[in-house]
């Protein structure tokens, strides 16, 4: 089976750096993302990893540990614009398609 | 920037009618999908097509779901006798499997309200 946990809720204030967890057991690994989603919007590509380690985009750093199935996004300087759900999605090696099965995604509250 | 488009923004339909959501990937993908988010909840895997056939398919996805691409450009959901449950929004996405990394570039969603 599969299995995707992060933290329903985070607050932050402007201008703070906030992480968001997330942890996977699934059937197999072929790479994990994470959307941003802002209410009644759809999804939007935000970061992928495939191998250990940090990537980074401007404000946004993910990374990844595979022995450990785990994932964090990391926001700096944050900005009320930033308030949204963030979505992990894992992608697993052996599912016949390509499709990605998202975590419940963690609703972050940016505050001035 | 290439998006995927969706239509209608929002449907509202009697239990027990069929409803067909539509979709326009982007020109050049090759992979759709199509997810549902029921209010407040995840978003959830129904179904993968390419090349003409389902790639594969969720439990959600039963014998009441089809779906299909009637020409070079549309790729619709149909959903046969709808159900108050169906209640959700459902979102059209592609991708280019060009790379293992390809990212789902989703669609804004059609909004289907079942009564």
């Amino acid at each position: 089976g599969q299995n995707i946990d992060q933290p329903t809720e985070m607050t932050a204030t402007e201008g703070a750096i906030v992480q968001i967890n997330c942890t996977y057991q699934t059937s197999g690994f072929n790479g994990l993302f994470w959307y941003q989603q802002h209410a009644g919007e759809a999804p939007t590509f935000l970061s992928y990893n495939v191998l250990d380690g940090l990537e980074e985009k401007g404000r946004f750093s993910s990374f990844l540990s595979r022995s450990k199935g785990y994932s964090y996004l990391l926001l700096k300087e944050l900005q009320m614009k930033d308030s949204a759900s963030y979505l992990c999605a894992v992608r697993a090696l052996n599912q016949a398609g390509t499709a990605l099965i998202f975590g419940k995604g963690t609703t972050l509250s940016v505050s001035s | 920037e290439p998006e995927v488009t969706q239509t209608p923004s929002h449907q509202v339909t009697q239990m027990g009618q069929e409803v067909i959501l539509r979709c326009v990937p982007i020109s050049n993908h090759l992979y759709f999908y199509w997810y549902r988010q029921i209010l407040g909840q995840k978003v959830e895997f129904l179904v993968s097509f390419y090349n003409n056939e389902i790639s594969e398919k969720s439990e959600i996805f039963d014998d009441q779901f089809s779906v299909e691409r009637p020409d070079g450009s549309n790729f619709t959901l149909k959903i046969r006798s709808t159900k108050l449950e169906d209640s959700a929004m459902y979102f059209c996405a592609s991708s280019d499997r060009s790379a293992n990394n390809e990212k789902l570039f989703f669609g804004s969603g059609t909004q289907l309200s079942v009564l």
